[in-house]
């Protein structure tokens, strides 16, 4: 059974700094892996989709990186500020899972000014 | 262009009753997914169709059904009400099977509240 595990669950940094924010996933046989955006109450914001034969995906100030064979996805924010302040969620579209993409429980980060 | 589209924004219903909501896919989608985002829980899978027909379900209970019309919308239908269903409803659509990137976008949702 696939199982996805973010770390750490609550990040605190000063506005300006680069973070990573970390995704594990037990089952290497994904279809894709792709990180959003939470705001509070609100629904999901697609950041990056990162296919199983890409190692990484940029989008301004994030990258995100994938590496299948340990189960693992990074999220890098460089220059954090104020506005990044969500809740980041990873996701995988296991390889037989017919639409079911499975989540990790999130980030939830907060940049300070 | 319009994302997805989900109505009613909040919803309060009473332990037994019945509750609809409803999604509009982006243009040009086929596929549309519910997922359950209960407190504490994380986000859970419901439903996906596309083209107008059941293609999975997730681990829920046969109260929680739903449709999907010609047009690609779709209303998720809840019945007999529980307490433990207050959560956050999101809908998801993607271009649907056959022409998928697998990438999926998410509406704003429906907050459903059992009393």
């Amino acid at each position: 059974k696939q199982e996805v595990t973010q770390i750490p669950a609550a990040l605190s940094v000063p506005e300006g700094e680069n973070l990573v924010l970390n995704c594990s996933f037990t089952d290497s046989a994904i279809y894709n892996l792709q990180w959003f955006r939470q705001d509070p109450g609100k629904g999901l914001t697609s950041l990056l989709l990162i296919q199983s034969s890409q190692r990484e995906q940029t989008s301004g100030r994030l990258n995100a990186s994938l590496d299948k064979s340990s189960g693992r996805s990074t999220l890098y924010i460089a220059a954090s500020q104020p506005g990044d302040s969500a809740t980041y969620l990873c996701a995988v579209l296991h390889g037989g899972s017919q639409g079911n993409l499975i989540f990790g429980k999130g980030t939830k980060l907060s940049v300070k000014p | 262009e319009a994302g997805v589209t989900q109505s009613p924004t909040h919803l309060i219903k009473t332990r037994g009753q019945q509750a609809t909501l409803r999604c509009s896919p982006i243009s040009g989608h086929t596929s549309v997914y519910w997922y359950q985002q209960a407190l504490g829980l994380g986000l859970q899978f419901l439903l996906w169709y596309d083209e107008g027909e059941e293609r999975n379900r997730g681990n829920f209970p046969p109260r929680f059904s739903g449709r999907q019309f010609p047009n690609y919308s779709s209303e998720l239908n809840v019945n007999a009400l529980e307490l433990e269903d207050s959560a956050l409803y999101l809908c998801a659509s993607s271009l649907g099977v056959g022409r998928d990137t697998g990438e999926l976008f998410f509406g704003e949702g429906s907050r459903l509240t059992v009393l």
